[in-house]
Order: structure tokens, then sequence, then C-alpha cells
């Protein structure tokens, strides 16, 4: 009940397309969704987060769709360029429960972007 | 802004052995969180210190411990370390009054056991 499943494993798009990752999770106390980045030899960094009071979110380029009575959430990466390759998590926690603090990630995307 | 900071990058050692993991939180943060992240796959939740106290614990057994100091920053103790120890051991701060969850990643720890 507590895993979060991330899809597909691996996604190959063109420099300006659109670039969909999908996540689904069962633990209905999960509050709390953000999306890390990572690159190889780093530390994942926070991209967007969501919260399931709102359906979407949106900083720049990137946007987070959340379907709560489904229970899964997006990401979408607008105008994808090279610079976007990059492993993608995406996680989830009970910030207001007894979880508080255990993100709870996805196996991972790698994102290629041709230019 | 300091970022979260870890020490050392990559650190070898072989089975049987001890090691510890240092981080120090980004700058105004209280909470450290401590991850293990295999090749290939996501971070999994180690343990989570506010206080100096352990408030939250992952499914990983007692060789793995830690401690948080005054100054927020914390240690990470493998104990009789196992080939499959070998992992990114990331730090990640946040601000309990936040109670958003918000976690900011260190670079990590590469550990690798022979």
């Amino acid at each position: 009940q507590q895993q979060v499943k991330q899809s597909p494993q691996s996604l190959i798009v063109q420099k300006g397309g659109i670039s969909i990752i999908n996540c689904a999770y069962e633990n209905t106390a999960f509050d709390y969704f953000p999306w890390y980045q990572q690159f190889p030899g780093k530390g994942p960094a926070l991209l967007i987060a969501i919260r399931p009071d709102v359906s979407e979110k949106k900083e720049g380029r990137f946007t987070i769709s959340f379907n709560k009575s489904a229970k899964q959430f997006s990401l979408h990466i607008m105008d994808s360029q090279p610079g976007d390759s990059a492993t993608y998590f995406c996680a989830a926690s009970s910030a207001g429960g007894t979880s508080y603090g255990k993100l709870t990630f996805g196996q991972g995307t790698i994102l290629t972007v041709h230019p | 802004d300091a970022g979260v900071t870890q020490s050392p990058t990559h650190l070898i050692k072989t089975r049987g052995q001890q090691v510890t993991l240092r981080c120090s939180p980004k700058s105004g943060h209280d909470t450290v969180s401590w991850y293990q992240q295999a090749l290939g796959q996501g971070p999994q939740f180690i343990f989570q210190y506010y206080e100096e106290e352990e408030r939250q614990r992952g499914n990983f057994p007692d060789r793995f411990s830690g401690h948080q100091f005054p100054n927020y920053s914390s240690e990470l103790n493998v104990n009789a370390l196992l080939l499959g120890d070998s992992a990114l051991y990331l730090c990640a701060s946040s601000l309990d009054r936040d109670f958003t969850d918000t976690q900011y990643f260190g670079p990590g720890t590469r550990l690798t056991v022979l």
C-alpha cells in the first residue's frame, strides 16, 4: 500500500516535444506529491510539487496534473530540451499524517531529449 | 545560501567493516532524513531525525543507526557492512514548521562494499 508506481521506465523525445511521465499510488493518506530531477552523480533536485486540493500546478515548462479519484498524477515537460535529459522521480508522503517526513519514491524514468 | 552538504563523496569499505557518513543541512533547516539509492532505483527512506531524536524509520535493519547534533547536522552509521549495502546514500533536509514535507537533497555519498 506504500508503493508508488512510475511509468514509463525510459522515454525518448525530440527537442521541442512534450514529455509525459505518469505515477500511480495506493495509499489514500498520501497528501504531498513532489517530482525530483536527478542528473548522473548528483542528488535529486526538487522540480515541482502538488497537494490534492488542486488538480494542476504549473511552473514554467513543468506541469503536474493530479487525479485524486484515480490516484494518479503526472509530470508534463513542455518544449523539452536536451538539457532536460535526466532521471525523473515521482514521490509521495503523508505530510499531515504519521508518515510525515517519509518520502516514498517511484522507480524513476530516464528521459532522453534528442536535439 | 549553502545547500545540503555531505561527506565524504566516495567511500570504499570491505564486508564486516563499519562506516560513518556525515550531513550538514541547508541553512535554516532543522530536520534531516537519510535515504539509500541503489543503482537504477529510486531512493529508499532509512530514517529521519528531528530534535536529536529518530522520528521516523523505514524498513532497514538495526545495523543502520544515526545521530543528530545540536547544530542539526547528522551522521549515518552502518555496522557489519554487507555487499548489498553498496549504494548512494542521500541526505535530505527540511524545516519541520513548514508542514509541507519539502525535502532538499545533498549530492550523496557513494559507498562501495567489497
